[in-house]
C-alpha cells in the first residue's frame, strides 16, 4: 500500500459524457501527478501539480483537465469522452515537486471504460 | 522519448537470483536510474533509485556501471510474487520539474 488512495477503482461511461477521477496522496506530499495508461500508448505523463498550482504539463488533452485543492487531493476531470480514453488512470505523489531524488509514489488506479 | 532500453522479457526460475538489464546511454551526469514494477493492473510500484553508486534495500540491488551507460537491477531470491513488468526509467528534467518516461519495460515470469 503506497499511501495514495484514488476513487473510483472503475467507472463506466458513455461518449461524450463527463467524469471526474479523485486522487488524495500520502500524508505530507505537496505534489500530484497523473498518468495515463492505455493499450497502445503505455503509462503516459499527463499533469503534474505542486502545493495547488500546475507546475508542469504533458500529453494531456484539452478536453481534460485538473486540480489540486487546498487539502492538497486532486480531480482529473475528462470531458466529452471518446472511445479511446478508455484507460487506466494513475496518480502519483511526491513530497516535493522539482528535487531530482524526489520519489513518486503511485496509487491503485482508476479503470475508464467509455462505451 | 524513453532514455532507457530493456529486454521486452525474461524468465527466471523461483528462488534464483533475478537480474533484469537496462541501457541508459544517453543519460546526463545528474540524471538518477529509478526502478519501479507493475503487477497486472496494479499502480507501479517504487522499487530502488540510484545516480552512481549501487544500491541496495530491502526489495533489490542495483548496479550501476562506471560509465553509468546501464545498471542491473537483481532481486536476490525471486518469488512467483515477483512475476511483473519492471520498467528502468531515467528521470528528465521537464518544464522546472522532472517527469518519468516509462518505455516498454521487461516482462519478468518467475517460474516454479
Amino acid at each position: 500500500d503506497s499511501g495514495v488512495t484514488q476513487t473510483p477503482k472503475h467507472l463506466i461511461t458513455a461518449t461524450g459524457q463527463r467524469v471526474t477521477l479523485r486522487c488524495s496522496p500520502r500524508s505530507g506530499d505537496l505534489s500530484v501527478y497523473w498518468y495515463q495508461q492505455s493499450l497502445d500508448q503505455g503509462l503516459q505523463f499527463l499533469i503534474q501539480y505542486y502545493n495547488g498550482e500546475e507546475r508542469a504539463k504533458g500529453n494531456i488533452l484539452e478536453r481534460f483537465s485538473a486540480q489540486q485543492f487546498p487539502d492538497l487531493h486532486s480531480e482529473l476531470n475528462l470531458s466529452s469522452l471518446e472511445l479511446g480514453d478508455s484507460a487506466l488512470y494513475f496518480c502519483a505523489s511526491s513530497v516535493g515537486g522539482a528535487m531530482s531524488t524526489d520519489t513518486q509514489y503511485f496509487g491503485p488506479g482508476t479503470r475508464l471504460t467509455v462505451l | 522519448d524513453a532514455k532507457t532500453t530493456q529486454p521486452p522479457s525474461m524468465d527466471c526460475a523461483e528462488g534464483r537470483a533475478a537480474n533484469l538489464p537496462c541501457n541508459h546511454s544517453t543519460i546526463s551526469g545528474n540524471e538518477y536510474v529509478y526502478w519501479y514494477r507493475q503487477i497486472h493492473s496494479q499502480g507501479p510500484q517504487y522499487i530502488i533509485h540510484g545516480l552512481k553508486n549501487n544500491e541496495t534495500n530491502e526489495m533489490a540491488s542495483l548496479i550501476i556501471t562506471e560509465d553509468r551507460k546501464s545498471s542491473t537491477l537483481i532481486l536476490p531470491h525471486a518469488t512467483l510474487r515477483d512475476t511483473a513488468v519492471y520498467y528502468c526509467i531515467v528521470r528528465v528534467p521537464f518544464q522546472g520539474a522532472q517527469k518519468l518516461v516509462f518505455g516498454q519495460g521487461t516482462r519478468l515470469t518467475i517460474n516454479p
